[in-house]
């Protein structure tokens, strides 16, 4: 599979602030996912990020929050803006491989306090 | 869309007995259906996964098994040992980049 990397691992941040969480893959892929995983919690679906075109956001995320970028089929850019305390949470990266394509591997995931 | 139910929500176990994990899901077009081990601070790990077209898998001491009738699949550990201590998360998704939808999480706990 993928080997996936993310950085930053964690960050601490002030409200009203904003954090982008980069995620690398050693492969070209065609779908990158964002999750949001608040604590003691199930992952939740962010957005998809196909290169080239822009993010699919899902009910509850908006872009003007958590804006995406995926400039090539290796990379994407998640960024929380404006965070409030309700932001903390780990942000995980995937993307799917496998024929058919649906077999999603995660990154390490970014563990992000806001205070 | 898609809504999975995942029971229960913790489950403890003695080391060697067996653990068995319930899933149902709503929508008939998921043909997909993975499972993923959480080990605490760690990334989730695909363990298992089971297709539309398979009733059944075995990978060792885990099976999955599938009922499309009833839409409901299961995760089965059998001679759990302590490191199988983690969160599960059952998942479904109609497969070729379309959404996975995630359950609710089981916090397994095996008893030395």
């Amino acid at each position: 599979s993928a080997v996936i990397s993310q950085k930053p691992s964690r960050d601490i941040c002030q409200r009203g602030t904003s954090l982008t969480i980069q995620c690398q893959v050693d492969s070209q892929v065609t779908m990158m996912f964002w999750y949001r995983q608040q604590p003691g919690q199930s992952l939740t679906l962010i957005a998809t990020a196909n290169q080239g075109s822009e993010a699919t956001y899902e009910s509850g995320f908006v872009i003007d929050k958590f804006p995406i970028s995926r400039p090539n089929l290796t990379f994407s850019t998640l960024t929380v803006s404006n965070m409030s305390p309700e932001d903390s949470s780990i942000y995980l990266c995937s993307v799917e491989e496998g024929s058919p394509a649906d077999t999603q591997y995660f990154g390490p995931g970014t563990r992000l306090t806001v205070l | 869309g898609e809504n999975v139910e995942q029971h229960p929500s913790t489950l403890s176990v003695q080391e060697g007995d067996s653990a068995v994990i319930k899933c149902t899901y709503s929508d008939s077009a998921s043909n997909y259906f993975p499972w993923y081990k959480q080990e605490l601070g760690k990334r989730p790990q695909l363990i298992i996964d089971i297709r539309s077209n398979v009733g059944e898998k075995k990978d060792q001491r885990i099976a999955v098994t599938l009922n499309k009738t009833a839409k409901h699949f299961s995760l089965h550990i059998t001679e759990t040992q302590p490191e199988d201590s983690a969160v599960y998360f059952c998942a479904a998704s109609s497969g070729g980049y379309q959404k996975v939808t995630f359950g609710t999480g089981t916090k397994l706990q095996v008893i030395p």
